[in-house]
């Protein structure tokens, strides 16, 4: 079947405009996950869906950025007044983890946006 | 939430074995640990899980000691397409927060 789908894959923005970037879960999975990776960097997590709730938000770097999942399928990750230093490759993740049992699905990645601020 | 301890980069050659250790000396109970592998312009993909003692599979083994304090993973007879970052996650389920460690760059030559 079809795995995480991001997109755009690419994306190239002026500085202090909006975007909006797109994840498709695979279907049936109840989490999903963003992270952002600059280059040559690890992994930073950004915020966690179950289902359409995301009780989690601290890993959001500020107030510009939001996300929202409806329907327990698709994820929007929005960033307002884009800054230079946001510019990275932002990933998604999907799975069927669940918090009350041992052990966990692993994670399903997209191979990301990469987003490019100038 | 169990850190993980990682090194940085490891160099090999073709054919030989490699062994990438992973430290994490507050694991809980109910903690899993999961390796991914990560090439350049693609997002991590999963390569083995384990709870204790060996775990393999088609492409890797996975050591966890009777302590699990640390777990190592175990790629056999490595090619050049194995490069790639491998990051060790700990995580059993107790928190959504799953956070990745600096992940190891190993670097395999011919």
């Amino acid at each position: 079947g079809a795995g995480v789908s991001q997109s755009p894959s690419n994306k190239v923005t002026e500085k202090g405009k909006d975007v909006e970037l797109r994840c498709d879960p695979i279907s049936g999975h109840t989490a999903l996950y963003w992270y952002r990776q600059s280059l040559g960097q690890g992994l930073e997590f950004l915020i966690y869906f179950q289902g359409n709730s995301a009780p989690d938000k601290s890993g959001l770097p500020s107030d510009r950025f939001s996300a929202e999942r409806t329907g327990g399928s698709v994820s929007t990750l929005t960033i307002q007044r884009t800054q230079q230093e946001d510019s990275a490759v932002y990933l998604c993740a999907s799975s069927f983890r669940r918090l009350d049992r041992e052990g966990n699905s692993p994670l399903h990645f997209g191979n990301g946006t990469r987003l490019t601020v100038t | 939430l169990a850190k993980t301890t990682q090194p940085i980069s490891m160099d090999s050659y073709e054919g030989q074995e490699v062994n990438i250790t992973c430290s994490h000396n507050n694991i809980a109970t109910n903690d899993y640990i999961t390796w991914y592998q990560q090439f350049p312009s693609q997002g991590p993909r999963f390569i083995i899980q384990g709870y204790k003692t060996k775990v393999t599979n088609e492409v890797a083994s996975l050591f966890i000691p009777a302590d699990r304090k640390s777990s190592t993973l175990s790629l056999p007879r490595v090619s050049l397409s194995d490069t790639a970052v491998y990051y060790c996650l700990v995580d059993g389920g107790a928190t959504n927060k799953l956070i990745f460690g600096t992940g190891t760059l190993l670097a395999v030559q011919p």
